[in-house]
């Protein structure tokens, strides 16, 4: 599975978008960009996955771009709950492994 | 979204004893199930992959006789810990996949901590 480069840290105000980054040069046409978070001494929860295009839920909405190198998770309001680590993940959409790198600490702040 | 459970959430245990802690699927059937381990301050550690019905399959330098494994049906697979060290404090999280979409989803962890 293709390795992912994200920042260590960010801060967002709250109530105000977050943006997270996820470079991934080296995905493969079958893999999928896979979005999670835990929040402290909790389990990792899903948020979202896609392939190519944008893809939008209730938590978020994932901007890939079109060579499909890197993507955006977007919180679109932040609230002091969504601090948490945020994972990003490529991998093939029925394989088994989730390979978790360091991820991304996002700090919301009033 | 599906559900996954863990039982129990924490655990204290001597040094030398083994501990069972399980993991289902609540409202799914998974096939596959995953075990991972987090120590402080770090990421998750995929330690094996259980598939029901069968043996599972472990990570490299994953003790597969000190971490015994048993996916016995598609909503219940149990990790023991045998023989527990304080080494093997960790936070211990399933995963189980749902089929029909190839999303995992994880159970709340269980926090072990071994005297």
């Amino acid at each position: 599975d293709a390795k992912t480069t994200q920042p260590p840290s960010m801060d967002c105000a709250e109530g105000r978008a977050a943006n997270l980054p996820c470079n991934h040069s080296t995905i493969s046409g079958n893999e999928y960009v896979y979005w999670y978070r835990q929040i402290h001494s909790q389990g990792p929860q899903y948020i979202i996955h896609g392939l190519k295009n944008n893809e939008t839920n209730e938590m978020a909405s994932l901007i890939i771009t079109e060579d499909r190198k890197s993507s955006t998770l977007i919180l679109p309001h932040a609230t002091l709950r969504d601090t948490a680590v945020y994972y990003c993940i490529v991998r093939v959409r029925y394989g088994n492994k989730l390979v978790f790198g360091a991820g991304t600490i996002l700090r919301v702040k009033s | 979204g599906a559900v996954v459970s863990q039982h129990p959430s924490w655990v204290i245990c001597k040094s030398g004893t083994s501990v069972k802690i399980e993991c289902r699927s609540l409202d799914f059937q998974a096939t596959t199930m995953f075990w991972y381990r987090q120590f402080p301050k770090q990421s998750l550690m995929l330690m094996a992959t259980s598939n029901e019905g069968s043996k599972a399959t472990y990570e490299q330098g994953v003790e597969k006789d000190k971490f015994l494994i048993n996916h016995a049906s598609l909503t219940l697979s149990t990790l023991t810990v045998t023989s527990a060290h304080p080494e093997d404090s960790s936070f211990y999280i399933c995963s189980a996949l749902a089929g029909g979409v190839g999303t995992q989803y994880f159970g709340p962890g269980t926090r072990l901590l071994v005297l």
